[in-house]
C-alpha cells in the first residue's frame, strides 16, 4: 500500500525567509505532483515531476524529486505573503493504474 | 474556457436523502474523477473514469455511484446520505492518466453537509 507523508503539516514563517516542505512516500513511483489550495478554494497544479532528479521552478517555488530516496521537496525562497496556502503532494500509484495518493497537506502561513 | 464545472456549490441533506452532484468539463479530457476532502486527510478518491462508458472504484466508493455516458459529464450520486458523507467534494479531470503524467484540473468543489 502506498502511503504519502508530508511534513511539516503546519508552518508559520516570516516573509523573506527560506523553507522546505518534505513529501515522503512508501513504495516505488516516478511520478509526483504538487498542488496549491487557497482557503475555501479549489486546487491548482504547481509542478509535475516525472523522473528521478527532476527539478522544476516557478518564481519563488522549486520542487525536486529523488525517486531512490522516495522523497520530494518543495523549497520556498524569500517567502512572501501571497504564498500563504495549503500545499499538497500527490504520488502516482503505479501498481494501481496511476491513481494518485495524496499527502495530508502543509498549511503555510507567511507573516509580514 | 469554463474548465471543470461543478454544481451545486453548497448542499444540505438530511440523513437518508439522495442527490446527484454534477460535474462537466469542456476540455475533452478522457480521465475524470471524484474526490472527497476531509480536514487533515488530504484527498481521497471515490470513483474515476478513463473514458465514456468506463468507471471504476477508488479508495472510498461505498455509498456513491457514478456513470459516464458522455466524455463531458461525470455525475456522482449519493444513494442514501449519511453524516459521515459530510465533506467537500471535488471533481477533477485530466487529458489522460498513465505515461503522460498530465496534472488534474479541479472544479470549485461542492460543500455537502448531512444532518
Amino acid at each position: 500500500e502506498l502511503k504519502v507523508e508530508q511534513n511539516p503539516l503546519f508552518l508559520s514563517m516570516q516573509e523573506g525567509k527560506n523553507y522546505t516542505i518534505y513529501c515522503n512516500y512508501s513504495t516505488t513511483s516516478d511520478r509526483l505532483y504538487w498542488y496549491r489550495q487557497d482557503p475555501g478554494k479549489s486546487l491548482e497544479s504547481l509542478f509535475v515531476l516525472l523522473s528521478n532528479g527532476a527539478v522544476k521552478q516557478e518564481g519563488r517555488l522549486m520542487a525536486s524529486l529523488d525517486t531512490k530516496a522516495r522523497l520530494s521537496t518543495l523549497h520556498i525562497t524569500a517567502a512572501v505573503h501571497d504564498l500563504s496556502a495549503t500545499y499538497f503532494c500527490a504520488v502516482a500509484h503505479m501498481d494501481s493504474n496511476y491513481q494518485l495518493i495524496w499527502g495530508a497537506g502543509t498549511k503555510l502561513i507567511i507573516k509580514p | 474556457n469554463a474548465g471543470v464545472t461543478q454544481t451545486p456549490k453548497f448542499q444540505v441533506l438530511k440523513t437518508g436523502q439522495s442527490m446527484t452532484l454534477q460535474c462537466a468539463q469542456d476540455m475533452n479530457h478522457e480521465y475524470m474523477s471524484w474526490y472527497r476532502q476531509d480536514p487533515g486527510m488530504g484527498l481521497r478518491l471515490i470513483h474515476y473514469s478513463v473514458g465514456a462508458g468506463i468507471t471504476d472504484q477508488g479508495e472510498v466508493p461505498n455509498g456513491y455511484n457514478v456513470s459516464r455516458s458522455t466524455t463531458e459529464d461525470f455525475p456522482l450520486r449519493l444513494l442514501s446520505a449519511a453524516p459521515s458523507q459530510t465533506s467537500v467534494y471535488f471533481c477533477a479531470s485530466s487529458y489522460s492518466r498513465g505515461l503522460s503524467g498530465s496534472p488534474l484540473h479541479f472544479g470549485n468543489g461542492t460543500r455537502l453537509t448531512v444532518t
